[in-house]
């Protein structure tokens, strides 16, 4: 089976811009988070969902927001993009909530 | 709140020798804990967890685990670090009442000398 898969791969915009990262889950995986790792720094988790419902956000601001398909593929939107941004955004599915797993990534460049 | 600290930002072992990675964690009940390790420009890949039973766990690529609640620690270990060790380690805490939402520690790069 395919793992956890993240478009594009990498991603170059200015700031002000707005940029739609997208994940697909493992096949029969209804959850999806999404975290935010700043180079250097732990992943911060920003949002969780299941079944198309929002479950959890992180401490982020509304520039960022997400979506969840009925495919249960998701994408992450973050608007008025700022240098702050720059990060690799890490998409992880799960079944249950003692595993999850991680794609391979959107890294994320603002100039 | 819930946290994961990382003392060691950077540690550097010599290939064959054993090792040991801290991370000590502050929760309020018992959490999952999780270690995962990140190559360069990858995502996350699962070592090992811990959520009950048995306080050392086994993991993949000869890897361990104790988890000491009165230390609130959930060190890793590795008994013979191989050059393919190299590479960005993470301990997590699960918290299961959020859907399994994990708070990491800042990470421990670990470069293995020939």
């Amino acid at each position: 089976d395919a793992g956890v898969t993240q478009s594009p791969t990498h991603l170059i915009k200015t700031r002000g811009q707005h940029v739609t990262l997208r994940c697909s889950p493992i096949s029969g995986h209804k959850s999806v988070s999404w975290y935010q790792q700043v180079l250097g720094q732990g992943p911060q988790f920003i949002f969780q969902y299941y079944e198309k419902e929002e479950r959890g956000r992180g401490n982020f601001p509304d520039r960022f927001s997400a979506r969840q398909f009925p495919n249960y593929s998701s994408e992450l939107n973050v608007n008025a993009l700022l240098l702050g941004d720059s990060a690799l955004y890490l998409c992880a599915s799960s079944t249950r909530a003692d595993r999850q797993f991680f794609g391979p990534g959107t890294r994320l460049t603002v100039l | 709140a819930q946290s994961v600290t990382q003392p060691d930002i950077h540690i550097t072992v010599s290939e064959g020798a054993s090792l040991e990675l801290r991370c000590n964690y502050s929760y309020g009940a018992t959490p999952y804990l999780f270690w995962y390790v990140q190559s360069p420009g990858q995502g996350l890949q699962l070592l090992l967890k811990y959520f009950s039973g048995d306080t050392l766990v086994q993991g993949i690529k000869g890897f361990e685990a104790e988890f000491k609640r009165s230390q609130s620690s959930f060190n890793l270990r590795k008994p013979s670090v191989h050059w393919s060790d190299a590479a960005e380690y993470f301990c997590a805490v699960g918290l299961y009442n959020q859907g399994g939402k994990l708070i990491f520690g800042q990470g421990t790069e670990l470069s293995v000398k020939p």
